[in-house]
């Protein structure tokens, strides 16, 4: 599996937007690029993921280099709910569907 | 709410003990996942069942085993309990198999092994 690195932890003001670097250096080509967030003790939450091009839904969006070897979610008015771990994850090889978890990105919302 | 149900929220228990965790997947999901995630050791994947067939191990113990019904539920089993079991169990869902497969989590069962 590709691994992924993030920073261990950002803040960001209330109503700015915030943006989640993650480098996957070794990502391979048929390898997505995936993003969960774990609020507090509950189950992951999918929030994007996306191949090679940039993408956006109603959470967040995706920017993707490239050369595909790093990302940045971006969440374009934090709000104090987002405050949590961000996890991205790069998609394991074909057949292999394990999710493989890193120690992710605590980001804190400053209000 | 991911639709994704899991019982019990808390289960508190003695070593050496067994415990079943039990979780209902999304409507249309075909697949079901198992994760673990204690203090030390971050998001683990156990296990993952698909259409009642196993379809891919990770760190499982041998202590440790799963199942899926044909109404595509699934079991979690843990026997012999040890301390450094105690965790959060998340179950995930999805609806086919892959690894470009959304995966919908659960809000967990919290397992504290006394």
């Amino acid at each position: 599996d590709a691994k992924t690195t993030q920073p261990t932890s950002m803040d960001c003001a209330e109503g700015r937007a915030a943006n989640l670097p993650c480098n996957h250096s070794t990502i391979s080509g048929n390898e997505y690029v995936y993003w969960y967030r774990q609020i507090h003790s509950q189950g992951p939450q999918y929030i994007i993921h996306g191949l090679k091009n940039n993408e956006t839904n109603e959470m967040a969006s995706l920017i993707i280099t490239e050369d595909r070897k790093s990302s940045t979610l971006i969440l374009p008015h934090a709000t104090l709910r987002d405050t949590a771990v961000y996890y991205c994850i790069v998609g394991s090889n074909f057949g292999n569907e394990k999710l493989t978890f890193g120690t992710g990105t605590r980001l804190t919302i400053i209000p | 709410d991911s639709g994704v149900t899991q019982t019990p929220k808390h289960l508190i228990t003695a070593t050496g003990q067994r415990v079943t965790l039990r979780c209902s997947p999304r409507s249309g999901d075909l697949s079901v996942y198992w994760y673990q995630q204690s203090l030390d050791q971050g998001l683990q994947f156990l296990i993952q069942y698909y259409n009642g067939e196993e379809r891919a191990k990770g760190n499982i113990l041998e202590r440790f085993s799963a199942q899926q019904f044909p109404d595509l539920h699934s079991e979690l089993n843990l026997s012999s309990l040890e301390l450094g079991d105690s965790a959060l169990y998340f179950c995930a869902s999805s609806v086919g198999t892959g690894s470009r497969e959304t995966q919908y989590f659960g809000p967990g069962t919290r397992l504290l092994v006394l």
